[in-house]
């Protein structure tokens, strides 16, 4: 059971490039999440998957695109990069049901844009 | 509007010494709080979190938070600070609808000396 796992774990880009971050869970978690964080200013989030097959914007989506594969699989992808995505993302899961709400996060990607 | 806050942006306490981290939640519906800590480097581990009923709840390695609605707190505790607890602790609220993404405090930053 490896949880939420993110590949790559570290990512150099040139601006104007572009990539994919890719996360899976194995806990068959309905909900799934993308957030960044940057120093000082805690995680916040880009985009969220409440279901298999819904997207929704967060509090920082611009920049971004995102797609829920399947269930177990959600990927955020930078088109065209900018020093300003210079962070770590991490994606998380969950599962809400009989008062039970459980997020777990994945190990981050680093990602630097020069 | 729905924020947290975490006051104390780095906190140094002596080994030995107890340790109080401050989080103030402002949520307009009943909240989920949690409090996740992260060590260098590394993703986001849950230490505790609280549904509902008692309002002390007590957490992985020594530490406990204590939930009072009337002031909207929810600080973490612990009676005996190791050095191994120097890491970021994100104190953090959510709702209790499924997808429901999670709003993190800026963080807090525990140094521990000798």
């Amino acid at each position: 059971n490896a949880g939420v796992t993110q590949t790559p774990k570290f990512q150099v880009l040139k601006t104007g490039q572009s990539m994919t971050l890719q996360c899976a869970q194995d806990m068959n978690h309905n909900s799934m999440y993308w957030y960044r964080q940057d120093p000082g200013m805690g995680l916040r989030l880009i985009y969220y998957s409440a279901s298999e097959g819904t997207t929704d914007k967060g509090e920082v989506p611009n920049g971004y695109n995102v797609s829920r594969l399947n269930k177990r699989e959600f990927s955020l992808r930078l088109e065209s990069a900018a020093p300003s995505q210079t962070s770590v993302y991490f994606c998380a899961s969950s599962e809400f049901g009989a008062g039970v709400y459980e997020q777990y996060f994945g190990p981050g990607t680093r990602l630097t844009v020069t | 509007a729905q924020s947290v806050t975490q006051p104390d942006i780095h906190i140094t306490v002596s080994e030995g010494a107890s340790l109080e981290l401050r989080c103030n939640y402002s949520y307009g519906a009943t909240p989920y709080l949690f409090w996740y800590v992260q060590s260098p480097g590394q993703g986001l581990q849950l230490l505790l979190k609280y549904f509902s009923g008692d309002t002390l709840v007590q957490g992985i390695k020594g530490f406990e938070a204590e939930f009072k609605r009337s002031q909207s707190s929810f600080n973490l505790r612990k009676p005996s600070v190791h050095w191994s607890d120097a890491a970021e602790y994100f104190c953090a609220v959510g709702g209790t609808q499924a997808g429901t993404a999670l709003i993190f405090g800026k963080g807090t930053t525990l140094s521990v000396s000798s």
